[in-house]
């Protein structure tokens, strides 16, 4: 079992936006804002797409963003494509752990 | 550019010993922390191991604390981990992954599998 709990699955339609959640507690999500997102297509490694819970890397496109309330992060992904269909995990620094990661949701494109 | 490339997976039976590395290019690896974080079949990712970038501190996940040990070689500019006493759930593709002061990792290898059978 994931220390972050995240949905399954999502999906959506092209030019659709969908929400990702990412369950935590006071000791991880809560406590730091560490949280990163990570995308992965099969086969491939991961890759970073949100860090310090809203921050995007060079390259990433604006169409994704993240967000964190209290113990719970999310990840939007707006005028989805069909590339972003991935698997997304989350993560957060945990402090003494160090890094806990979510169980994933894969993300499909209708 | 910046590129990580693990090799040393492959078929071990249970109660055996595996040495994963790590080959680094394109940046300047003594400066940096480096970490191992692995991938069950099908399943999600999970934090292993990391070591400053001088090697004098490291910390394990609870799941391998006394069967795995890092190590690095800053003047090969690579990363190691060494397996041991491996167990059928330790089965899992092994990622060298760079962690950054924002704790993220923003680096990732392509991976190497790590399969637990007899």
């Amino acid at each position: 079992q994931s220390a972050l709990t995240q949905p399954p699955s999502a999906s959506g339609s092209p030019g659709q936006s969908v929400t990702i959640s990412c369950t935590g507690t006071s000791s991880d999500v809560g406590g730091y804002n560490y949280v990163s997102w990570y995308q992965q297509h099969p086969g491939k490694a991961p890759k970073l797409m949100i860090y310090e819970v809203s921050k995007r890397p060079s390259g990433v496109p604006a169409r994704f963003s993240g967000s964190k309330s209290g113990n719970t992060a999310s990840l939007t992904v707006s005028g989805l494509q069909a590339e972003d269909e991935a698997d997304y995990y989350c993560s957060s620094y945990a402090g003494s752990t160090p890094w806990v990661f979510g169980g994933g949701t894969k993300l499909t494109i209708l | 550019q910046v590129q990580l490339v693990e090799s040393g997976g492959g078929l071990v039976k249970p109660g055996g010993s595996l040495r994963l590395s790590c080959a680094a290019s394109g940046f300047t690896f003594s400066d940096y922390y480096m970490s191992w974080i692995r991938q069950a079949p099908g399943k999600g990712l999970e934090w292993v191991s990391y070591i400053s970038s001088s090697g004098s501190n490291i910390y394990y996940a609870d799941s391998v604390k006394g069967r795995f040990t890092i190590s690095r070689d800053n003047a090969k500019n690579s990363l190691y981990l060494q397996i041991n006493s491996l167990r059928a759930e330790d089965t899992a593709v092994y990622y060298c992954a760079r962690p950054t002061v924002a704790k993220n990792f923003d680096c990732w290898g392509q991976g190497t599998l790590v399969t637990v059978s007899s």
